[in-house]
């Protein structure tokens, strides 16, 4: 089975431009997670969609927003782009489900997003 | 709040010799903990996670961890270190007020075997 899939891998944009990055999960995965890796720290949690509902949003301003699809692939879009949002953007799936909170999340490479 | 902590930015190991990886949690409850492991260019991989029941999980590459409650400790451990290993490990709790998906993860330790 295809693991995650994100596209692109990687990008460069200018200050104030939006984002769009693209994730797949693994098939019968219904749960996608995004996070965001600055250089040096660990991956901070940005958004949860299980059943293409929000499920969770971490410490992050407006300017990110998300959406899943009925196939469970997912978009996470960044508006007016700060040179602090320069970092790896991590797509995580998993099983989650009311009875499985300790699934672990199978995570694709990522988009190196560059804001110049 | 539900963090954790890794004292190590790097661990420096020779290959054959045992490596420990260390991570302190502070959680209210049971706690849910993880490890996973980034390879340079790469996401992050699962390597294991205790949830209850023994102290000492096993996970994948040979890796295990300890879970102290008493210490509030879960460090990654294996018995002879392979150059292979070297990478970026994290230590990972779930955020059990918050979304199932919601892992808080450390700062992150790089470990380093030489030949």
């Amino acid at each position: 089975d295809a693991g995650v899939t994100q596209s692109p891998t990687h990008l460069i944009k200018t200050r104030g431009q939006q984002v769009t990055l693209r994730c797949s999960p693994i098939s019968g995965h219904k749960s996608v997670s995004w996070y965001q890796q600055v250089l040096g720290q660990g991956p901070q949690f940005i958004f949860q969609y299980y059943e293409k509902e929000e499920r969770g949003r971490g410490n992050f301003p407006d300017r990110f927003s998300a959406r899943q699809f009925p196939n469970y692939s997912s978009e996470l879009n960044v508006n007016a782009l700060l040179l602090g949002d320069s970092a790896l953007y991590l797509c995580a799936s998993s099983l989650v489900t009311e009875s499985s909170y300790n699934s672990p999340l199978h995570f694709g490479n990522g988009t190196r997003l560059t804001v110049t | 709040a539900q963090s954790v902590a890794q004292p190590e930015d790097q661990v420096n190991v020779a290959e054959g010799n045992p490596l420990t990886v260390k991570c302190t949690y502070s959680v209210s409850g049971n706690p849910y903990l993880f490890w996973y492991v980034q390879y340079p260019n790469r996401g992050l991989q699962f390597l294991l996670k205790y949830i209850t029941g023994d102290n000492l999980v096993k996970g994948s590459y040979g890796f295990e961890a300890e879970f102290n409650k008493s210490q509030t400790s879960f460090h990654l451990k294996k018995p002879s270190a392979l150059v292979s290993d070297s990478a970026l490990y994290f230590c990972a709790v779930r955020d059990r007020y918050s979304s199932a998906s919601k892992i808080i993860f450390g700062s992150g330790t790089r470990l380093s075997i030489r030949p």
